[in-house]
């Protein structure tokens, strides 16, 4: 059973950083892309970032590039977002997302319990 | 970016009756070379992460009852149940995966 398993939010303040995780597990890893997807309090979806299989490609929205950093570790099965400068707005669910394909960021056919951050003062 | 909406933002239906909801696209997700629409749906319930529904605009994801289908291309399209069940009051979103960054739908909430 293909498995997601976030980890790492929590509460920051405006400005700081918080490092993600995600542990895959039921599958081949590194044969599937997979994306950070969010969703603030009460709103819809927001596609953050993607990697691809490899780890050697990355996606980034407009809104996190230059502050967040999508990695991989596939020995580990493991996906990181590394976020800094962050801001209010910021705050949201963050999902993994496994995409079908393992070079862009496509459809997600899996996806994780997500975990939440808090960005506040 | 590829803006999505969806149509209407809410919907109540009855217990055994059609729901249709509309996505558009503000520009084509068909790729000509391969004649696929990049257009997948999901369906979110309350406390939950989304579950895939449809992709490839017509593709019944895994597990997936036939009462959901998936319609259009280029830049319009539908989801349809064709038989509204208790279990399927949640929010469904589209999503275009044709381009970078891939871009989701508002939302629309089905309520009974």
């Amino acid at each position: 059973e293909v498995q997601l398993v976030e980890s790492g939010g929590g509460l920051v303040q405006p400005g700081g950083s918080l490092r993600l995780s995600c542990a895959a597990s039921g599958y081949t890893f590194s044969s599937y892309g997979i994306n950070w997807v969010r969703q603030a309090p009460g709103k819809g979806l927001e596609w953050v970032s993607g990697v691809s299989g490899s780890g050697d490609i990355t996606y980034y929205a407009d809104s996190v590039k230059g502050r967040f950093t999508i990695s991989r570790d596939n020995s580990k099965n493991t996906l990181y977002l590394q976020m800094n400068g962050l801001r209010a707005e910021d705050t949201a669910t963050y999902y993994c997302a496994r995409s079908i394909s393992v070079t862009k960021p496509y459809y997600c056919d899996c996806w994780g319990q997500g975990t939440l951050v808090t960005v506040s003062s | 970016d590829i803006v999505m909406t969806q149509s209407p933002d809410s919907l109540a239906v009855s217990l055994g009756e059609r729901a249709t909801i509309s996505c558009k696209s503000s520009q084509t997700v068909l790729y000509s070379s391969n004649n696929k629409n990049y257009l997948a749906w999901y369906q979110q319930k309350p406390g939950q992460p989304p579950k895939l529904l449809i992709y490839w605009a017509s593709t019944r994801g895994s597990g997936v009852p036939d009462r959901f289908s998936g319609s259009g291309s280029g830049t319009d399209f539908t989801l349809t149940i064709s038989s509204l069940q208790a279990e399927d009051v949640a929010v469904y979103y589209c999503q275009q995966y044709y381009s970078v960054p891939n871009t989701f739908g508002q939302g629309t909430k089905l309520e009974i």
